[in-house]
């Protein structure tokens, strides 16, 4: 029974280059949320996303973000444009319903040189 | 919206004492509180959550406490292990809103 699955791991990026984060959830789970992680913090909520629909994204940046989940395939978070601020982990979670509990992905470190 | 404080920041102890991590939250409405590890390079694990319909769990050495009179829940780890060494995660949710409000994390460090 697999877990949550991301890829890649880690994904090195210049200034103004584009970053896809892919993460498919557990079986059975249709509820995908997006945290980020910032050296030595917590993690902050980004999006919340169920199956071709965006639930809550009240915790992404306006411009250069955006996330995805197609009826077929695994959820994209997508940064446009990455800043050297855009370094950190990004982890996927994933539930079986709105009210169950979140089982993380291992992340995808990003690096923005 | 929510926020979530979490306290100590570290916590040494020696192996086979106890430890207690301690977080308290500000928006009534939350009724979801999960406690997560998260071990060097990887995704945090779920180890133990509570509803707000119950006032204590337990599982195994790991037991959670919630009083939401005072908007304040802990975690127990007795009997520690050096695999035990990690840094916990507390988060809170509301049933209206799924997201997630984690902690900042405390780093426990079980020394052998």
């Amino acid at each position: 029974n697999a877990g949550v699955m991301q890829n890649p791991r880690h994904l090195v990026r210049r200034r103004g280059q584009e970053a896809r984060l892919r993460c498919s959830p557990m079986k059975g789970h249709s509820h995908v949320y997006w945290y980020r992680q910032l050296p030595e913090e917590g993690l902050k909520f980004m999006v919340y996303l169920q199956k071709e629909n965006i639930i809550d994204e009240s915790g992404m940046p306006k411009e250069r973000f955006s996330a995805e989940f197609p009826k077929e395939g695994p959820s994209i978070l997508r940064i446009q444009q990455v800043v050297r601020g855009d370094s950190a982990a990004y982890f996927c979670a994933s539930s079986w319903g709105p009210t169950g509990e979140q089982f993380f992905g291992p992340g995808t470190r990003l690096t923005v040189l | 919206g929510e926020n979530v404080e979490q306290h100590p920041s570290t916590l040494s102890v020696q192996e086979g004492d106890s430890a207690v991590i301690k977080c308290t939250y500000s928006d009534s409405a939350s009724n979801y509180f999960p406690w997560y590890k998260q071990e060097l390079g990887k995704g945090p694990q779920l180890i133990i959550d509570i509803r707000s319909n119950v006032g204590e769990k337990k599982d195994q050495r790991i037991a959670v406490t919630l009083n939401k009179t005072a908007k304040h829940f802990s975690l127990h780890i007795t009997e520690t292990q050096p695999e035990d060494s990690a840094v916990y995660f507390c988060a809170a949710s509301s049933g209206s809103a799924r997201q997630l409000t984690f902690g900042s994390g405390t780093q426990l460090t079980v020394l052998p």
